[in-house]
């Protein structure tokens, strides 16, 4: 049992370049999301869906772009890069319903940085 | 806005009680949470306490909340080197169904 697994690890984008992170679950959890990690800051929520084929926007959503296909991936993807976009991505799911007692489980993110 | 506070450093000797405080703005949180995240790894949960709820024990965990005060801890009794990790407070704004806000975070060091 996977859980949530994220790829790549890893990455290193020139400033304008657009790429993929990767976000898949075998949970078969309903909601799933995506947030973001900045030292001094905690996490932040950049968008989140709660189905297959049905996504919505969290507090920090410029610049990213998501799509749910199935209920197990949930890609987000870079547009055109920018430095302040470098930072943490964790993915994130839960059953769905109420958030209740499990809450989130999380990947264990991509570190990627922006030059 | 919802938000939550969390002191930054915590450090404290091997065997000794460590206190994590956290402050919350949003009465309609149901569920509050703690997790952990080790050096290079994603958030763990580590207890949850439901809103209604004064105390929770888990093993070398307890969670107090007040909730007239907004006030949230976690206290890990007998703290080991392994419990040196970085410890959020989250909660679910407005009793969402899927938003999590999180607190910066508490980098707790245990000194053997």
């Amino acid at each position: 049992n996977a859980g949530v697994t994220q790829t790549p690890k890893f990455q290193v984008l020139k400033t304008g370049q657009s790429m993929t992170l990767q976000c898949a679950q075998d949970m078969n959890h309903e909601y799933m999301s995506w947030y973001r990690q900045d030292p001094g800051m905690g996490l932040r929520l950049i968008h989140y869906s709660v189905g297959a084929g049905i996504t919505d926007q969290g507090e920090v959503p410029n610049g990213y772009n998501v799509s749910r296909s199935t209920t197990e991936d949930f890609p987000l993807r870079l547009l055109s890069a920018a430095p302040s976009q470098t930072s943490v991505y964790f993915c994130a799911s839960h059953r769905g319903g109420s958030l209740g007692v499990y809450g989130y489980t999380f990947g264990s993110g991509t570190r990627l940085t922006v030059v | 806005g919802e938000d939550v506070e969390q002191s930054l450093f915590l450090s404290v000797r091997e065997g000794d009680s460590s206190v994590i405080n956290c402050t919350y703005t949003d009465s309609s949180s149901t569920y509050l949470y703690w997790y952990k995240q080790e050096p290079g790894a994603g958030l763990q949960l580590l207890t949850y306490i439901f809103s209604n709820m004064d105390m929770k024990q888990d093993q070398r965990l307890t969670v107090l909340l007040n909730k007239k005060d907004k006030h949230l801890s976690l206290r890990i009794a007998d703290t080991q080197t392994g419990d040196s990790a970085i410890y959020f407070c989250a909660e679910n704004s407005g009793g969402s169904n899927y938003k999590l806000t999180f607190g910066k975070g508490t980098l707790l060091t245990v000194n053997p």
